[in-house]
């Protein structure tokens, strides 16, 4: 069954810190990768997604993360955070894509702490 | 505004009760999911429906039931079979394409209390 890791379960960090939160999948066909970001008290919300082409995306709000397919790895990057990046992060692979149904298998999630 | 809507926001139920938890979209996707999100273990899914009057079980259904009788609703109920119902539960919505790959757009959540 596919899989999802993200080996950060809390991250801390100071304003202007650079951020790296990691991701790894176990799927050994074609993927579509997603991070999905929960700020306090809200939705759920697309922070961004590869699904082809340039394996290095970016998303809202200054973050991005590249694709590394020989690694599994989407891992998702910020070069400085900021205090109201305060949320909890998750990774998603799509699986079941040649159905045409997308089940999204999620990793437990990263809780991230910016301190001012 | 499209979105997703669920209600109520704060729910709580006795032990032994059955309750249903109401999701609602007005974005004409076809497909329809709810999860359970406990902490220190990302979502889960629930169950999942790709067109009206159909719907499959994810990965942990025992214990819950769903309808699909609108394109635009989905309610869940869980049933008073489920061991652990205290959770926050969130359902989502998305396109269905051949490809699969489309992103999932997710409603507010209720967080269900089982006294």
């Amino acid at each position: 069954a596919q899989s999802v890791s993200q080996h950060n379960h809390h991250v801390i960090l100071s304003e202007a810190a650079s951020l790296e939160l990691g991701c790894n999948y176990s799927y050994g066909g074609t993927v579509n990768l997603f991070w999905y970001v929960q700020y306090p008290g809200q939705h759920l919300q697309l922070l961004l997604k590869y699904f082809s082409g340039d394996p290095l995306v970016k998303g809202i709000k200054g973050f991005e993360a590249e694709f590394i397919k020989s690694k599994f790895s989407f891992n998702l990057r910020k070069p400085s955070v900021q205090w109201s990046d305060t949320a909890e992060y998750f990774c998603a692979v799509n699986a079941g894509m040649n159905t045409g149904f997308q089940k999204l298998v999620f990793g437990t999630g990263t809780r991230l702490l910016v301190s001012p | 505004d499209g979105g997703i809507t669920q209600s109520p926001k704060y729910l709580f139920r006795k032990e032994g009760q059955n309750v249903t938890l109401s999701c609602e979209q007005n974005l004409n996707h076809d497909a329809m999911y709810w999860y359970r999100q406990d902490p220190g273990q990302g979502l889960r899914l629930i169950y999942y429906s790709q067109i009206v009057n159909d719907f499959q079980k994810g990965d942990i259904a025992e214990g819950y039931s769903v309808s699909r009788e609108k394109k635009e609703s989905f309610p869940l109920t869980v049933t008073s079979a489920q061991k652990n119902p205290t959770a926050f539960y969130l359902c989502a919505s998305s396109t269905r394409t051949s490809s699969g790959g489309n992103e999932q757009f997710f409603g507010p959540g209720t967080r269900l209390t089982v006294l």
